[in-house]
Order: structure tokens, then C-alpha cells, then sequence
């Protein structure tokens, strides 16, 4: 069946732009997971949604981060006022009732330029 | 906040060689995962290790969990070109639905 896909592969935008990134869970996964990943670095953990609500978003930097799940399936990341430290691949994960294993999606690489 | 640790970072091999890489955490280890990465791609899950002393294989990947040391350990057998990649290992923080990443091992197998 189909993974969990994200979208756009890559966005290239200026400073101080506004974002927003897509993510297609596997159909009937109700965990959705949002993490940014800096080169060199392992994946860090943004925001985690069980269903619609954000069950923890204790991973946002600031303020200027949001995401949401309005029909708890598909999640927009978005990021206001870019910043060139924004700059990462965004990776997106779901599971699935009651089990522990997060499949990734390909991610998005962002620049702020 | 729990850390985990990967050696070696980067690691070069020849193809057919054997190799290890370890994941030490900073805090007790509640299940311990371990993804590959390829550049520009995903994650991909390889194993998922929940109980001290267990080991798990898939193919010739054997990964084993030791709750004591609050280590695990990714064992590669006769490795090839198509194991190359960044190893990460992954746990849950105590308590709660995020995983915290190592930094990964960086695998490159020479043909």
C-alpha cells in the first residue's frame, strides 16, 4: 500500500516568508508525527497528533511554528516569519492504533535563503 | 532529557566485511529502534527491540538490546554496497509518544 508521502519534495524560500508543509499519514494510521532533521544530526521531534488533537507539542521552537490535523488524517506544518535556521529536512511519521512503529515519509527539505 | 549516543560516527568498509555499530543511552531504554537512512530519503524501519537481552534479525542484520549497559548494538554480516547509508538508532522518551534520535552512523561499503 501506499507510505506516507510529503509534499512539496523541496520548498526554497527567502527569509521572512511564510511555509507550509504537507503530509499524507497511511490511511487508517491515527498517530502523526512531525520531526526536523539538520544536517548531521538525527531527526528532532516537533509535534505528535493522536487523531486531530496535538496530543504533545512540546518539540516547537517558537511561536512561529504550527501544525494542524483538522479531519485526523492529513497535517500542514506551518511555519511563519522564516528564519535561515529553519533551514532542514522536515520528516513526517504515522503509526497505527495501539502499536509503536512510526513509518517515515521522504521528508522536505527547506531553505530559507 | 534522554541522549543517545552512536559509535563509531563514520565507519568504511570493504564489501564482505563484518561490522558493528552500538547506541548507548543516558537513561533507562523502555525500546530501542533502528532506522537507515538513505540521503534524500526517509527512514526506513529495520527493527524494534522492546525487552533486555533480546535480539531481533532481518536478513543479514542482527540487532541485540542490553537493558543493564542501556545499549544496543546493530550487527552487519558480509556487508555489500546496499547496506550503505545512516544508521540511526531511536528510543521513547520515558513516558511519552516522541522518539529521540541519535545522531547516526554513517555506512559506506566499498565494492
Amino acid at each position: 500500500g501506499a507510505g506516507v508521502s510529503q509534499t512539496p519534495s523541496n520548498k526554497v524560500t527567502e527569509k521572512g516568508k511564510y511555509v507550509e508543509l504537507r503530509c499524507d499519514p497511511i490511511s487508517g494510521h491515527t498517530a502523526l508525527y512531525w520531526y526536523r532533521q539538520s544536517l548531521g544530526q538525527g531527526p528532532e521531534f516537533l509535534i505528535y497528533f493522536q487523531g486531530t488533537g496535538a496530543a504533545d507539542d512540546s518539540g516547537l521552537p517558537n511561536d512561529r511554528f504550527f501544525a494542524v490535523r483538522p479531519e485526523g488524517s492529513v497535517s500542514t506544518l506551518k511555519i511563519q516569519r522564516t528564519e535561515r535556521g529553519d533551514s532542514a529536512v522536515y520528516l513526517c511519521a504515522s503509526s497505527p492504533a495501539g502499536q509503536y512503529e512510526q513509518y517515515f515519509g521522504p521528508g522536505t527539505r527547506l531553505t530559507v535563503t | 532529557s534522554q541522549e543517545l549516543e552512536q559509535s563509531p560516527q563514520s565507519l568504511i568498509v570493504q564489501e564482505g566485511k563484518n561490522l558493528t555499530i552500538n547506541c548507548t543511552s543516558s537513561k533507562t531504554l523502555y525500546g530501542l529502534y533502528w532506522y537507515k537512512q538513505k540521503y534524500g530519503e526517509g527512514l526506513i524501519f529495520l527493527m524494534m527491540l522492546q525487552k533486555g537481552g533480546e535480539e531481533k534479525s532481518h536478513e543479514k542484520i542482527t540487532a541485540k538490546l542490553d537493558e543493564k549497559k542501556q545499549q544496543s548494538s546493530l550487527h552487519i554480516t558480509a556487508s555489500q554496497p546496499s547496506h550503505a547509508g545512516i544508521y540511526l538508532c531511536g528510543a521513547f522518551q520515558g513516558g511519552s509518544e516522541k522518539l529521540v534520535f541519535g545522531k547516526g552512523t554513517k555506512l559506506t561499503v566499498n565494492p
